[in-house]
């Protein structure tokens, strides 16, 4: 069964301070993989995905196929990057189920000034 | 401007009545979804829908429905709705393939009582 696990529910780091958010995934397939986050009371938003290789807002996530896992970094955090951070693998198999995107339960993130 | 367009935003009702959260996306999107939100639950899938008239279950599909007649429109119905149903539920688009990013609405805030 496709799954995705990101193992902490809460992570609370101070600012300047590293951050990891964790995300493994088991997918039959070769998933192409996302992050969205969601600050307080809005809309959820795509925050970088795999295939672009690229950082936003400091972030960036690298794909290690042999553990599969998508992990979400950043060096230093900042206060406004408080929120909830979800990893989402979508499906890209052939089939009925080509391109349907599956969420972990999501990390909240607090940033401590 | 594109965008996905859920009504209502807010709505509190009774067990039993009928309801439809209508969604509507302008960006001649394949794919559809309908996600809820629990604290500690993270993202659940509902329904999702790959094309016109293609639609299947998500991961929580009990007590829902939903139909795709119409490329941009695909509302979410709850034919009895109960307390547990209860939740912030988000409707979502993209183009259907594997490597395209998800647009969500701003949400939906049903309380049943």
């Amino acid at each position: 069964a496709q799954r995705v696990t990101q193992p902490e529910k809460l992570l609370s780091v101070f600012k300047g301070a590293p951050v990891e958010l964790k995300c493994n995934y088991s997918y039959s397939g070769s998933p192409e993989l996302f992050w969205y986050v969601q600050y307080s009371r809005q809309r959820l938003q795509l925050l970088l995905r795999h295939i672009s290789r690229e950082s936003i807002k400091g972030f960036t996530a690298d794909l290690n196929k042999g553990e599969t896992s998508f992990h979400l970094k950043k060096p230093f955090a900042q206060e406004e990057d408080s929120a909830m951070y979800y990893c989402a693998p979508r499906d890209g198999n052939y089939g009925g189920s080509q391109g349907n995107l599956i969420f972990g339960k999501g990390t909240k993130l607090s940033v401590k000034p | 401007e594109a965008q996905v367009t859920q009504n209502p935003r807010y709505l509190i009702t009774v067990t039993g009545k009928k309801l439809t959260v209508t969604c509507s996306q302008n960006m001649n999107h394949e794919y559809m979804s309908w996600y809820r939100q629990d604290p500690g639950l993270g993202l659940r899938q509902i329904y999702y829908s790959m094309n016109v008239e293609v639609t299947d279950k998500g991961d929580v599909p009990e007590g829902y429905k939903v139909s795709r007649k119409e490329k941009r429109n695909f509302p979410l119905i709850l034919e009895s709705p109960s307390p547990n149903q209860t939740s912030l539920y988000f409707c979502a688009s993209s183009l259907g393939t594997a490597d395209q990013p998800q647009h969500f609405g701003d949400g939906t805030r049903l309380s049943i009582l």
